[in-house]
């Protein structure tokens, strides 16, 4: 059973286009992450949502939105692509209980969707 | 600015040789320090938290130790399966609860 999935794995569009990217998790966990991974690996946090509530929004352009219908799910919506936006994004989850718990411990890792932008 | 950086950037070892990676941290301060191994093409899977200094934590063939500006990831008797990057990530105790990772380190380890 995978326990953090995300469609689709390619995407390839054009720039300027509207294009989403869904996460789900089945694992029963609270809290759901999107991160951007760029060409040189570098793993950047971009948001965060704990029963269906943003916690963590870094500074990422408003042309992404995140939508969480449900605990299980975290689907990223990105408007007006731009080259730029070529990467792969992860969904992650973790069992967060409250505030003093480390937002990082045991997080999930999905797959990954490898975004190309002409 | 806080910052985390990882060195050495590439390591390639022979099978059983053992050494260490290096992840320094500048933050305002620490929550916890993170490693994490990703394999090509996978995502990011979690292998330890450390939280203050002195801690250690082990599994297998690794072990995580923590000071107040750095964290090894010591490596004893690789196999050719611990072959895959190895991250540090931490969070920073400040108001944004900032989650910050370094740049990796590519490990690969000949038979």
């Amino acid at each position: 059973d995978t326990a953090v999935s995300q469609t689709p794995k390619y995407l390839v569009t054009q720039m300027g286009n509207d294009k989403s990217i869904k996460c789900e998790q089945n694992l029963g966990h609270d809290t759901m992450y999107w991160y951007k991974q760029d060409s040189k690996k570098f793993l950047k946090i971009m948001f965060s949502y704990n029963n269906k509530e943003l916690i963590i929004n870094e500074t990422v352009p408003n042309r992404f939105s995140p939508k969480s219908p449900d605990k299980a799910h975290l689907n990223l919506h990105i408007n007006s692509l731009e080259l730029g936006d070529s990467a792969v994004y992860f969904c992650a989850s973790s069992p967060l209980h409250g505030t003093s718990q480390s937002l990082l411990d045991t997080q999930y890792f999905g797959p990954g969707t490898r975004l190309t932008v002409l | 600015e806080d910052q985390v950086t990882q060195s050495p950037e590439a390591l390639r070892l022979q099978e059983g040789e053992s050494s260490s990676l290096n992840c320094s941290y500048t933050v305002s301060g620490l929550r916890g320090l993170f490693w994490y191994r990703q394999d090509p093409g996978k995502g990011p899977e979690f292998l330890f938290t450390l939280y203050s200094a002195g801690e250690e934590k082990e599994k297998e063939r690794l072990k995580a130790t923590l000071t107040k500006k750095e964290s090894f990831l010591h490596i004893t008797a690789p196999k050719p399966e611990d072959s895959a990057t190895y991250l540090c990530a931490v969070q920073t105790f400040d108001r944004d609860d900032k989650i910050i990772f370094g740049k990796g380190t590519r490990l690969h380890i000949l038979p």
